[in-house]
């Protein structure tokens, strides 16, 4: 049973510009919620998609985006890189909110370094 | 929104002793608390949870014990080996919103 997947593993990129990263949830998910983790740090909740949808949002602003596919994969947007950007960025799959499962389980994540 | 303070930010113990890690919630309607292992260079695992009409719950070396009245819970490892050694997180959560707020983490050290 293939677990939570991300792609990809490490990027570097410039401040002011744009990335994108994906993820494809544990079999049966189909719930997908985005995290930043700075270094030290817990992870932030960012958004949550369900059936292509976004149903929750964090404290994050409008450069970061995202979207969800038919087969329940996610990516998440970020336009105008700015240093503080530079994070581990995590991906949870889990079932419907509206279910009695509440378990996130999460991919190994995307470390992003903006310079 | 909800705040998660988690304590301590290192423990260091030696191989066979136990740990305690104690985190403490704001928000009375969260009722799902989630502990994670996360290894360097490796996403957060999940070890153990406990939902609000809980109590207590263990898992051979590990338990989870929650106080809704004083909202705080605490992650109990016995017989403590140096694969332990991680940094752990609580976190906490509504039914329903499944919008997880984590702790800043406890840094474990297993002396062998």
């Amino acid at each position: 049973d293939a677990g939570v997947t991300q792609s990809p593993t490490h990027l570097i990129k410039t401040r002011g510009q744009q990335v994108t990263l994906r993820c494809s949830p544990k079999s049966g998910h189909d719930t997908v919620s985005w995290y930043q983790q700075a270094l030290g740090q817990g992870p932030q909740f960012i958004f949550q998609y369900y059936e292509e949808e976004e149903r929750q949002r964090g404290n994050f602003p409008d450069r970061f985006s995202g979207h969800q596919f038919p087969n329940y994969s996610s990516e998440l947007n970020v336009n105008a890189l700015l240093l503080g950007d530079s994070a581990l960025y995590l991906c949870a799959s889990s079932l419907d909110p509206g279910t009695v499962r509440y378990e996130q389980y999460f991919g190994p994540g995307t470390r992003l370094t903006v310079t | 929104g909800e705040n998660v303070e988690q304590h301590p930010s290192t423990l260091s113990v030696q191989e066979g002793d136990s740990a305690v890690i104690k985190c403490t919630y704001s928000d009375s309607a969260s009722n799902y608390f989630p502990w994670y292992k996360q290894e360097l260079g490796k996403g957060p695992q999940l070890i153990i949870d406990i939902r609000s009409n809980v109590g207590e719950k263990k898992d051979q070396r590990i338990a989870v014990t929650l106080n809704k009245t004083a909202k705080h819970f605490s992650l109990h490892i016995t017989e403590t080996q140096p694969e332990d050694s991680a940094v752990y997180f609580c976190a906490a959560a509504r039914y329903n919103f499944n919008k997880f707020y984590f702790g800043s983490g406890t840094k474990l050290n297993v002396k062998p």
